[in-house]
């Protein structure tokens, strides 16, 4: 049950697109279509902003988009705005049947 | 509305016991599989465990077996984690999660805070 693997940091500027990456095996992320990705502001809940790898849930900006290549996951903000800056998080179920969480990427908008 | 509210969270010594609460309403509750994720303080998200809809099926995180058990009333619309031998790295705030299918938690609660230290 070892976390997702995601880079640490990523930034980028008002109105440029930005790429989470989330790295896991064939039996998790490369194995299932069950990929959701999240959003936390400091002192807040998570927020859920994309889940079976690219589906949107109703209310979430369509700047935001997911994709999945072999055992990496992908979250895309396209149009990036200051409000976006906080921390995310993929996950995954897995083939125990338990689910695991990424490292978690702070994006920062400069 | 659809909320979900945990209580519970307190101070505990290690080696103590703890048993949180998270009260469901404005769906069906008894329709959803339910998780607890938790968070240290300034680290990353971790899932705890999560309970089929009728309480049959029980999945854990390797680092709780054995001493945090989930269980569901769905006639109190409420979802419980007891959790036995606390250790300090068991600090954390701990949310609930509605979990639909699959990694996909789409409603969370505002957490509850637990703190193991002598």
């Amino acid at each position: 049950q070892s976390a997702l693997t995601q880079p640490a940091s990523v930034s980028g500027s008002p109105g440029q697109s930005i790429t989470i990456s989330c790295t896991g095996t064939s039996s998790d992320v490369g194995g299932y279509n069950y990929v959701s990705w999240y959003q936390q502001h400091p002192g807040k809940a998570p927020k859920l902003m994309i889940y079976d790898v690219s589906n949107r849930p109703s209310g979430v900006s369509n700047r935001f988009s997911g994709s999945k290549s072999g055992n990496t996951a992908s979250l895309t903000i396209s149009g990036l705005q200051a409000e976006d800056e906080a921390d995310y998080y993929c996950s995954s179920y897995t083939s125990s049947s338990t689910l695991v969480f990424g490292t978690g990427t702070k994006v920062t908008v400069l | 509305e659809v909320q979900l509210v945990e209580s519970g969270g307190g101070l505990v010594q290690p080696g103590g016991s703890l048993r949180l609460s998270c009260a469901a309403s404005g769906f069906t509750f008894s329709s959803y599989w339910m998780s607890w994720v938790r968070q240290a303080p300034g680290k990353g998200l971790e899932w705890v465990a999560n309970i089929k809809q009728d309480g049959s099926e029980k999945y854990y995180v390797d680092s709780v077996k054995g001493r945090f058990t989930i269980s569901r009333d769905n006639a109190k619309n409420s979802l419980y984690l007891q959790m036995n031998s606390l250790r300090a790295e068991d600090t954390a705030v701990y949310y609930c999660a509605r979990n639909p299918r699959g990694a996909n938690m789409d409603v969370w609660g505002k957490g509850t805070t637990v703190t193991v230290s002598s």
